[in-house]
């Protein structure tokens, strides 16, 4: 246990609903980092939030939005679903809000299926 | 879109051998160069963290290098074993990409007995 918990570790849905993906961070880190990897694609970095504000956006779709709770556990929200939205989505955490020192620590990922 | 290129995408040794790969990656705006070892079915795990050009860092069998200059690192294995079988990932951390990780697609590392 890298002590990232997510939830749900498998989801599938029908194309246009929406869903959502929950992370909470381990113990003490402040940032949580959200990544997706489809087929044949390495990790693609979509969102950070450090302490409850966004930090950095990386390649994260219109129809995709995430926040970070005061309790520090973050939401990812991914709407009107397409097929090619099929990945397994990772959420990550850190205890450094910027330059990153430490390294990450993983969750074991949400596994969706798009049907 | 960060250009991370991993090589080989791909490698197949047998126990024993010694093997490396490459990562190369923008050398303007660095700040550090991550590496990550992900089994399958499991998450990627930290190996190491390297910011200063002429680093090197080792952990058991497992070393990397790190050239900020000509933008590269080499990942070192020696002497293989199976237990090593996992995809590696380098990681480069920009000052202009909001220092979060931007992935390769990885090394597949294959060692068999």
């Amino acid at each position: 246990d890298s002590g990232v918990t997510q939830t749900p570790k498998h989801l599938i849905t029908a194309t246009g609903q929406r869903v959502t993906l929950r992370c909470s961070p381990r113990s003490g880190d402040l940032s949580v980092y959200w990544y997706q990897q489809s087929l044949d694609q390495g990790l693609q970095f979509l969102i950070q939030y450090y302490n409850g504000e966004e930090r950095a956006k990386g390649n994260i779709l219109e129809r995709f939005s995430a926040q970070q709770f005061p309790d520090l556990h973050s939401e990812l929200n991914l709407s009107s679903l397409e097929l090619g939205d099929s990945a397994l989505y990772f959420c990550a955490s850190s205890v450094e809000g910027n330059r990153v020192n430490y390294g990450y620590t993983f969750g074991s990922g949400t596994r969706l299926t798009v049907v | 879109i960060l250009n991370v290129e991993q090589s080989p995408q791909s490698l197949h040794v047998q126990e024993g051998d010694s093997t490396n790969f490459t990562c190369s990656f923008p050398s303007s705006n660095f700040y550090a160069l991550h590496w990550y070892r992900w089994e399958t079915a499991k998450s990627p795990e930290a190996l190491f963290v390297m910011t200063l050009n002429g680093d090197e860092k080792k952990k058991g069998r497992i070393s990397a290098t790190l050239n900020t200059k000509e933008g590269y690192s080499y990942l070192y294995i020696k002497g293989s074993q199976p237990e090593d079988s996992a995809t590696y990932l380098c990681a480069p951390s920009l000052a202009n990409s909001g220092y979060a990780l931007n992935f390769g697609k990885g090394t597949s590392l294959l060692v068999t007995p």
